[in-house]
């Protein structure tokens, strides 16, 4: 079955840690997200791929950073710049044609203490 | 930018319809969507229109657009409590890397 995937679902770190959160996709999708979500705020945009190697920071980039080297992989580092780092990351992907429908991963709870 | 605004809660009786209401402030937004979260999950398409259109229909959901007010609107028939969870609005231009989502509606169905 096609789909995203995001490990872990619940993830803990001490305050000062990097921590990187996977998302790996079999949709053949060329352009990937990251979003975090907060109560009441809805999803707001971290990074976004829109081609292997190739990314931009969306509307809360500072303190995260992202790589992608191979189409299916697009992981998140959430570094200790981040000043809130807790919260609910979601990964999604899309491929590049009308109506640019977003697939989204289960996403992973991060706790930071 | 684009701002997409919607209430955040709203309970109904099983049974019942349900209207999700959202603005947005972009005209030119192309694509209009509505996603559901369940607990604990991502978020998965429900449905979407396409601009020029004023509804859509898909089995026991509506879809109103009003391009002039800006406000699209999602209706649930025949409510079950399977359909508790956190509705999206989202709006794009015609570029697959700027969907705004609104902050979602909570929707509980009493039983």
């Amino acid at each position: 079955d096609g789909g995203i995937t995001q490990s872990p679902k619940y993830l803990f770190r001490k305050e000062g840690q990097n921590v990187t959160l996977s998302c790996e996709q079999n949709l053949n999708h060329d352009a990937m997200y990251w979003y975090r979500q907060d109560p009441g705020q809805g999803l707001r945009l971290i990074y976004y791929s829109q081609i292997v190697n190739d990314f931009q920071k969306g509307d809360i980039a500072e303190g995260y950073s992202v790589s992608r080297e191979k189409k299916e992989s697009f992981p998140l580092t959430v570094t200790s710049a981040q000043k809130n780092p807790t919260a609910f990351y979601l990964c999604a992907s899309s491929n590049r044609r009308d109506p640019y429908e977003q697939y989204f991963g289960p996403g992973t709870r991060l706790t930071v203490t | 930018g684009e701002d997409v605004e919607q209430s955040l809660f709203l309970s109904v009786r099983e049974g019942d319809s349900s209207v999700i209401n959202c603005t947005y402030t972009d005209s030119s937004s192309t694509y209009l969507y509505w996603y559901k979260q369940e607990p604990g999950a991502g978020l998965q398409l429900l449905t979407y229109i396409f601009s020029n259109m004023d509804m859509k229909q898909d089995q026991r959901l509506t879809v109103l657009l009003n391009k002039k007010d800006k406000h699209l609107s999602l209706r649930i028939a025949d409510t079950q409590t399977g359909d508790s969870a956190i509705y999206f609005c989202a709006a794009s231009e015609t570029s697959y890397d700027k969907v705004i989502f609104g902050p979602g509606t909570s929707l509980s169905v009493i039983p």
